[in-house]
């Protein structure tokens, strides 16, 4: 356990179905960020509250929705996605610019 | 072109070799990270360099900033050291980029 908890591990979806991922950390931290990393491709960077300020890819669909109510909780909502968006999404907290990342174990999403 | 470029993208080493990974970016950081992806998903941070050399038990990292280049040494390698090894530099506030990652496979 890293400090960095994602649920549920395994999500199978249909593309009709609204879902959300679920991100908590407990280490202070105060940024959070979602991350999508799909076969052979390198991790890509989709969304960042930092401060509760959201930063986030303009590459994204809409169909992406993250909503982080507080510093330790994180959400992404996902509606009418589509087979490629299957891949596995991760969660990571950092404490400012000066420290590194503390990762989740990942959501392993696949879109049917 | 990706902005971070990791070499090799596979390897295959006999247990007790001394394995290098390397890194090459293009891009202006304030740090560079060396994570560790194990089977199944979960990522470990390993290292964040901003220069010189760092050493964990049996990992040594290292950043030439002027070369825009780190490396990634495992001394002794075991098994257990099977994991994808993933390079990601820090730019202003909290941009990274990612290279795609060495798959590393120790053979007892």
């Amino acid at each position: 356990e890293t400090g960095v908890t994602q649920t549920p591990r395994h999500l199978v979806m249909g593309m009709t179905n609204k879902k959300s991922l679920k991100c908590e950390q407990h280490l202070g931290h105060n940024a959070m960020y979602w991350y999508k990393q799909s076969a052979k491709k390198p991790l890509e960077l989709m969304f960042v509250y930092s401060l509760e300020e959201r930063v986030e890819n303009n590459s994204v669909p809409s169909r992406f929705s993250p909503e982080c109510p507080n510093s330790s909780h994180l959400f992404l909502h996902l509606h009418t996605l589509q087979p490629e968006d299957s891949a596995l999404y991760l969660c990571a907290s950092s404490q400012d610019r000066n420290y590194g990342y503390t990762f989740g174990s990942g959501t392993r999403l696949t879109v049917v | 072109k990706n902005e971070v470029e990791q070499s090799p993208q596979n390897l295959t080493a006999q247990e007790g070799e001394f394995i290098t990974i390397n890194c090459s970016y293009s891009v202006g950081i304030s740090a560079l990270h060396w994570l560790q992806q194990h089977p199944g998903g979960g990522i470990v941070s390993l290292f964040m360099l901003s220069s010189g050399k760092k050493k964990h038990g049996r990992l040594i990292a290292t950043i030439n900033i002027q070369e825009k280049h780190s490396s990634l040494h495992i001394t002794a390698s075991h098994p257990r050291d099977s994991a994808v090894y993933i390079c990601a530099v820090r730019r202003t506030g909290n941009q990274f980029y990612f290279g795609t990652g060495t798959s590393l496979t120790v053979i007892p």
